[in-house]
């Protein structure tokens, strides 16, 4: 799986929108582009996947360069609760079966 | 209706004791994953396991081992506790087949050795 490269961390104010980067540029043809997030001490939670369209669904949404070397997750509109740290991870294949590798991620502050 | 549950939800033991941690899934999912979490917040894969396969991380200890009594459960043995064994443990769940991309993860199990 690609290696990815996120900033360690970034602050947001509370109803802005809060737009995570990350760069896998050297990510392949069949390699998916995964976001998930991780709120202080519980387990992982998935957000959106893509393979090169952008995607929408009610959490957020995925904006993936042409190029396919970087992409941005975008909260529309970030609320406390989003506090977390977010994952970007690159891997072969749109299924869910197989391990996941976690970087350090991006710990975002939402702040009021 | 929990989706992925894990027990017990702290664990403290001394070293070299033999421990388990038991996670269950009412998703129907045929696959199920642990995971460690150490104190520097990195999440490690150390199996997945469905019912064709188990797949191990090479770097895990052979004292550990995960056991399926059935598809809808994958625990975790240790064996012979180390103090590098402290951290939090993950269970997950997906389903391999099908349109499904996400994986399901279990609340944690904060597991300290002393």
């Amino acid at each position: 799986d690609a290696k990815t490269t996120q900033p360690p961390s970034m602050d947001c104010a509370e109803g802005r929108a809060a737009n995570l980067p990350c760069n896998h540029s050297t990510i392949s043809g069949n390699e998916y582009v995964y976001w998930y997030r991780q709120i202080h001490s519980q387990g992982p939670q998935y957000i959106i996947h893509g393979l090169k369209n952008n995607e929408t669904n009610e959490m957020a949404s995925l904006i993936i360069t042409e190029d396919r070397k970087s992409s941005t997750l975008i909260l529309p509109h970030a609320t406390l609760r989003d506090t977390a740290v977010y994952y970007c991870i690159v891997r072969v294949g749109a299924g869910s079966a197989r391990q996941l590798t976690f970087g350090s991620g991006t710990q975002l502050t939402v702040l009021p | 209706d929990t989706a992925v549950s894990q027990t017990p939800k702290y664990l403290v033991t001394q070293m070299g004791n033999d421990k388990s941690i038991k996670c269950e899934q009412n998703l129907g999912h045929d696959t199920m994953y642990w995971y460690k979490q150490d104190s520097k917040k990195f999440l490690k894969i150390m199996f997945s396991y469905n019912n064709k396969e188990l797949i191990i991380n090479e770097t895990v200890p052979n004292r550990f081992s995960p056991k399926s009594p059935d598809k809808a459960h994958l625990n975790l043995h240790i064996n012979s506790l180390e103090l590098g064994d402290s951290a939090v443990y993950f269970c997950a769940s997906s389903q391999e087949s099908g349109s499904s991309y996400e994986q399901y993860f279990g609340p944690g199990t904060r597991l300290t050795v002393t």
